[in-house]
């Protein structure tokens, strides 16, 4: 198994500019979610998804949309990239909650981008 | 809002000693608490999880309790190594959670030979 991936590694973008970060899975894990980590901000938490085909935001989703078209792939995109969002990105993936048997969540590598 | 905190940023100790690590959490009790670590330029791993009636957890060198009375975690780190520095971060569920997580800001552990 390749757990959680992102591509890609490290991004550049110009003010304006818009991009697709992709992250997949292969533990057929039905939660996925993005997160942000900024210096002194810890993780936070963009959009997440409960399932194929079901999104919903986080604490942080403005300037970004989520589809979920497969239970493998949740990729994140950038719709006008700005200074702020300079970050780096992680992608992470759990087996659904059910009761109160919650699991542990599946880091991806992270994305660092910079938006100039 | 529910606030979780991890009370040192960095943590400096000798080979051989016990590492411990504090988080905090405000406002309602979460049904479990879980600790990951972090290496640079990597994503977390996770490492333990603790259910709100479980006083404490153990794994090989790691121990972690939850008091929800005092509404705090610690994480122990016994016989701490260089290798064991990295930064930690704990992370609770939030009211109404459907498997989100919220995290704290992190402890970067250093452990000196």
């Amino acid at each position: 198994n390749a757990g959680v991936t992102q591509t890609p590694k490290f991004q550049v973008l110009k003010t304006g500019q818009s991009m697709t970060l992709q992250c997949a899975q292969d533990m057929n894990h039905e939660y996925m979610s993005w997160y942000r980590q900024d210096p002194g901000m810890g993780l936070r938490l963009i959009h997440y998804s409960v399932g194929a085909g079901i999104t919903d935001q986080g604490e942080v989703p403005n300037g970004y949309n989520v589809s979920r078209s497969t239970t493998e792939d949740f990729p994140l995109r950038l719709l006008s990239a700005a200074p702020s969002q300079t970050s780096v990105y992680f992608c992470a993936s759990s087996e659904h909650p059910s009761g109160l048997t919650y699991n542990e969540q599946f880091f991806g590598p992270g994305t660092r981008l910079t938006v100039l | 809002s529910q606030k979780i905190e991890q009370n040192s940023e960095a943590l400096n100790i000798q080979e051989g000693k016990t590492a411990t690590l504090t988080c905090n959490y405000t406002n309602y009790s979460p049904a479990y608490l879980q600790w990951y670590r972090q290496d640079p330029g990597r994503g977390p791993v996770f490492l333990l999880l603790i259910r709100e009636n479980e006083k404490e957890k153990r794994k090989e060198r790691l121990k972690v309790t939850f008091d929800t009375t005092l509404k705090q975690s610690l994480f122990h780190i016994t016989a701490s190594q260089p290798a064991d520095s990295a930064t930690y971060l704990c992370a609770l569920d939030p009211p109404g959670s459907q498997g989100n997580l919220i995290f704290g800001k992190g402890t970067k552990l250093s452990v000196k030979p």
